[in-house]
């Protein structure tokens, strides 16, 4: 079945701009996520969603990020007034979320530039 | 929070030799370690996991190990292949509520044919 897939696969954006990421979970995968991965590092948490709710944000560096999944699937992740320092590959994963544990899924990111 | 040290950050072996990364965490609560594959400029893959209720998986090539005494887990790979060099991540999930990963920060490993 199709993965989990996330666009615009690169973006490039001016400082001070918005942007939106979009991720589309495997179908059926109730939980979603983000993650941030800058150059030679791991993924970062951002938020987890349960459903249409954001479960756990706790990972969200400042109020200009806010992601939001009205129908339960699509995902949008939102940055305001972008700044250099946003500048990453934005990663999505999906997983049933059966049980305590399940095995999360990862999009193919988006490539996030600010110039 | 969990913190999750990967070493080493950088492995050369042989192909046809074996390769071990090693991770350790800091929250004993932490119940499930999973470790990623990720190619240059793909997405992280899935390669093997394990959970706290067991000391070793294999899955043919590839073996996780973990000592929940100590807080390590350790990834083998052996008979290696030019086409396992990628980066590999551990990461670990806490109990409880709480789901998002904590990954550790990668081992760009190379197979030299």
């Amino acid at each position: 079945g199709a993965g989990v897939s996330q666009t615009p696969s690169n973006k490039v954006t001016e400082k001070g701009k918005y942007v939106e990421l979009r991720c589309d979970p495997i179908s059926g995968h109730t939980a979603l996520y983000w993650y941030r991965q800058s150059l030679g590092q791991g993924p970062e948490f951002l938020i987890y969603f349960q459903g249409t709710g954001a479960a756990d944000d706790s990972g969200l560096p400042n109020d200009r990020f806010f992601a939001v999944r009205p129908e339960g699937s699509v995902s949008t992740l939102k940055i305001q007034r972008t700044e250099r320092g946003d500048s990453a590959v934005y990663l999505c994963a999906s997983s049933l979320a059966s049980g305590s544990v399940d095995t999360q899924y990862f999009g193919p990111g988006t490539r996030l530039t600010v110039l | 929070g969990e913190n999750v040290e990967q070493h080493p950050s950088t492995l050369s072996v042989q192909e046809g030799d074996s390769a071990v990364i090693k991770c350790t965490y800091s929250d004993s609560a932490s119940n499930y370690f999973p470790w990623y594959k990720q190619e240059l400029g793909k997405r992280p893959q899935l390669i093997i996991d394990i959970r706290s209720n067991v000391g070793e998986k294999k899955d043919q090539r590839i073996a996780v190990t973990l000592n929940k005494t100590a807080k390590h887990f350790s990834l083998h790979i052996t008979e290696t292949q030019p086409e396992d060099s990628a980066v590999y991540f551990c990461a670990a999930l806490p109990a409880g509520s709480a789901r998002q990963l904590t990954f550790g920060s990668g081992t760009q490993l190379t197979v030299l044919p």
